[in-house]
């Protein structure tokens, strides 16, 4: 089976820096994904890592090590947009991208 | 700037009704998958298609729950008949798979808000 694990609630202050957790345990594993959520809105891709190390766009950064089974996310010069809900996902890529998304990071974010 | 679009956007319905959720991918994708989010449950897959044939229903209920792509531009998701456990949020989403290696981004759609009294 397959398992993803990330933190439920983070807060943090405008201009701070957030690093979120996530940790998986898969039968098969070829990356992981990163995807962010507003209220009422559709998830929306922001990073794939299919290698280990860190992977930058923009104020978003993404890691990976697929030794530890471990990934993060780091946002940095945190805005109040960034205020939403943050998922890891492993796509299985055989068959088609069968993702398995983590059970979501709520970001806060207070002036 | 390409999307996927999904109607209606809401749907309340009675307990027993039909409910019909439409889905158009973005032009060119070959794999479209059904969500439902909920906040108990969180995001499930339903099913997925690739190249408009069915890889994988396992996370629908049968019975009541059925995908279908008519088409290449579009994919339904029926439930028939409904009961108030659907109530959810109805996602779909669409990727280009190439080879045998899948897809690594999933566009998604707006969402079907969907109420069953």
């Amino acid at each position: 089976g397959q398992s993803l694990e990330q933190p439920s609630e983070v807060t943090a202050v405008e201009g701070a820096i957030v690093q979120i957790n996530c940790t998986y345990q898969t039968s098969g594993f070829y990356g992981l994904s990163w995807y962010q959520q507003h209220d009422g809105g559709a998830p929306t891709f922001l990073s794939y890592n299919a290698l280990d190390g860190l992977e930058e766009t923009g104020r978003f950064s993404s890691f990976l090590s697929r030794s530890d089974s471990y990934g993060y996310l780091l946002l940095q010069e945190l805005q109040m947009k960034d205020s939403a809900s943050y998922f890891c996902a492993v796509p299985p890529r055989a068959a088609g991208n069968k993702l398995t998304f983590g059970g979501g990071t709520r970001v806060l974010v207070k002036p | 700037d390409a999307r996927v679009t999904q109607t209606p956007r809401d749907k309340v319905t009675e307990m027993g009704q039909e409910v019909t959720m439409r889905c158009q991918p973005i032009l060119g994708h070959n794999t479209v998958f059904w969500y439902r989010q909920t906040m108990m449950q969180g995001l499930e897959l339903l099913a997925y298609f690739r190249n408009r044939a069915p890889l994988d229903d396992s996370g629908m209920p049968k019975d009541r729950f059925s995908a279908e792509m008519p088409d290449a531009t579009l994919a339904t998701l029926k439930i028939q008949p409904s009961e108030p456990r659907d109530s959810a949020v109805y996602f779909c989403a669409s990727g280009l798979a190439t080879g045998g290696l899948g897809t690594d981004t999933q566009y998604f759609g707006p969402g079907t808000r969907l109420t069953v009294l």
